[in-house]
């Protein structure tokens, strides 16, 4: 079955300060889809990247695929508390059905 | 449209017994899932259906059965329930074209005691 590696398992960073986080495949990448988890809320989709290299930006968020690494990575500049919660990486593993990561806790202090 | 509804939003149940998890959408979608998330453990797979009448197991489907009688609705029952049960469940549902973009509910927190 497919692994997801998510690193670092938490951080803390400043307000206004960048950040990135990563979601290592143990498998090839089909297709890799970001989701931002609030405390006790579902999951709200941010991105999918499908293709090698591509690379794809919303407000403040960026997220790329490294095919050959069967990583991606998502980077967000200038920090918001806005930004603060888990960040989830889930694969398409072939079937229609997602795997997910175990995902990476970010706090956001003014 | 409403996305993905789940009720209830918390329960708590004795060991031992049963419940029913409801998962509605309006979305039309055909794939609709069922995950549960323990602390620090992200999303484990309990069942999942392809379209009305068609359900399979994921990777964690023991003590939990699912029926697809609609489109619509996707529910998950608890026969008996076990303090390992407890934990975060979230349904969701995908349309089945173009990426996998899964649609998620609010979650039904449940504690076994």
């Amino acid at each position: 079955s497919q692994e997801l590696e998510q690193s670092p398992q938490s951080l803390i960073v400043q307000e206004g300060k960048n950040l990135t986080i990563n979601c290592t495949s143990s498998k090839t990448l089909y297709g890799l889809y970001w989701y931002k988890q609030k405390y006790g809320e579902g999951l709200i989709f941010l991105m999918m990247l499908q293709k090698g290299g591509e690379e794809k930006s919303h407000e403040k968020i960026t997220a790329k695929l490294d095919e050959k690494k069967q990583q991606s990575s998502l980077h967000i500049t200038a920090s918001q508390p806005s930004h603060a919660g888990i960040y989830l990486c889930g694969a398409d593993d072939g079937n229609n059905r997602l795997a997910f990561g175990k995902g990476n806790q970010v706090v956001v202090i003014p | 449209n409403a996305g993905v509804t789940q009720t209830p939003k918390f329960r708590i149940l004795k060991i031992g017994q049963s419940m029913t998890l409801q998962c509605t959408q309006d979305m039309n979608h055909n794939y609709m899932y069922w995950y549960r998330q323990d602390p620090g453990m992200g999303l484990k797979l309990i069942y999942y259906s392809v379209g009305a009448g068609i359900t399979d197991k994921g990777e964690v489907p023991n003590g939990y059965n699912v029926s697809r009688s609609t489109t619509e609705d996707f529910p998950l029952r608890l026969e008996l329930a076990a303090p390992s049960q407890t934990s975060v469940y979230f349904c969701a549902s995908y349309g089945g074209t173009g990426g996998l973009e899964q649609y998620f509910g609010p979650g039904t927190r449940l504690t076994v005691t």
